[in-house]
């Protein structure tokens, strides 16, 4: 299995400011995803985040706005920049570990005011 | 491209009453399969999996799901339903490994009626 810790669980950001959404995992693990679910909707794929190479971002989201880290094996941040209302979401960090389920971090819920 | 189809954005059954929730999927690559369920408020927890084992897949708080090839479905019953069941239930789908990217359904919100 694997545990995962994002920081910060929630934060209210001004409009036009950015936010550095933290996943910390226990374990190594080759693929990291951030999903965003906005109010009452389902979980969609922003991107993959691969250790030592740039994000794969899934049609509808780009660099610009959800830049993404990964420096290692273990961790990843997503940035919200250039923030509107919009952005109003919770978002999540997940890993999928070989033949075995996904895990999920409790989320970010972001207000954007 | 994989995706999934879920039937019914919300479902009201009656306590006691079997639950059923539907989920078509499409991939171009034998599928593996997921319910969630999200309490409100609340992360995502699994309910159960397919990996192309045994077709009739058995989760936690009885429910189960059978994965059907030539309807391409993988849709979620309980025999009955109890008022703590209520909940938002999502169907994934991933491609052909675990480890790959998960990508939701919109989800169908089911409701228990006393």
């Amino acid at each position: 299995s694997a545990v995962i810790s994002q920081k910060p669980s929630r934060d209210i950001c001004q409009r036009g400011t950015s936010l550095t959404i933290q996943c910390q995992v226990d374990s190594q693990v080759t693929m990291m995803f951030w999903y965003r679910q906005q109010p009452g909707q389902s979980l969609t794929l922003i991107a993959t985040a691969n250790q030592g190479s740039e994000a794969t971002y899934e049609s509808g989201f780009v660099i610009d706005k959800f830049p993404i880290s990964r420096p290692n094996l273990t961790f990843s941040t997503l940035t919200v920049s250039n923030m509107s209302p919009e952005d109003s979401s919770i978002y999540l960090c997940s890993v999928a570990l070989p033949n075995t389920e996904a895990f999920f971090g409790q989320g970010t819920r972001l207000t954007v005011v | 491209a994989q995706s999934v189809t879920q039937l019914g954005s919300h479902v009201s059954v009656s306590e006691g009453a079997l639950v059923l929730l539907r989920c078509n999927y499409s991939s171009s690559v034998p599928p593996y399969l997921f319910w969630y369920v999200q309490y409100p408020n609340q992360g995502l927890q699994l309910l159960l999996k397919y990996t192309s084992a045994a077709t009739l897949v058995k989760g936690i708080n009885g429910f189960e799901a059978e994965f059907k090839k030539s309807e391409t479905s993988f849709h979620l019953t309980k025999p009955s339903a109890h008022m703590s069941d209520a909940a938002e239930y999502f169907c994934a789908v991933s491609e052909g490994s675990s480890a790959s990217k998960i990508i939701f359904g919109s989800g169908t919100r089911l409701s228990i009626r006393p």
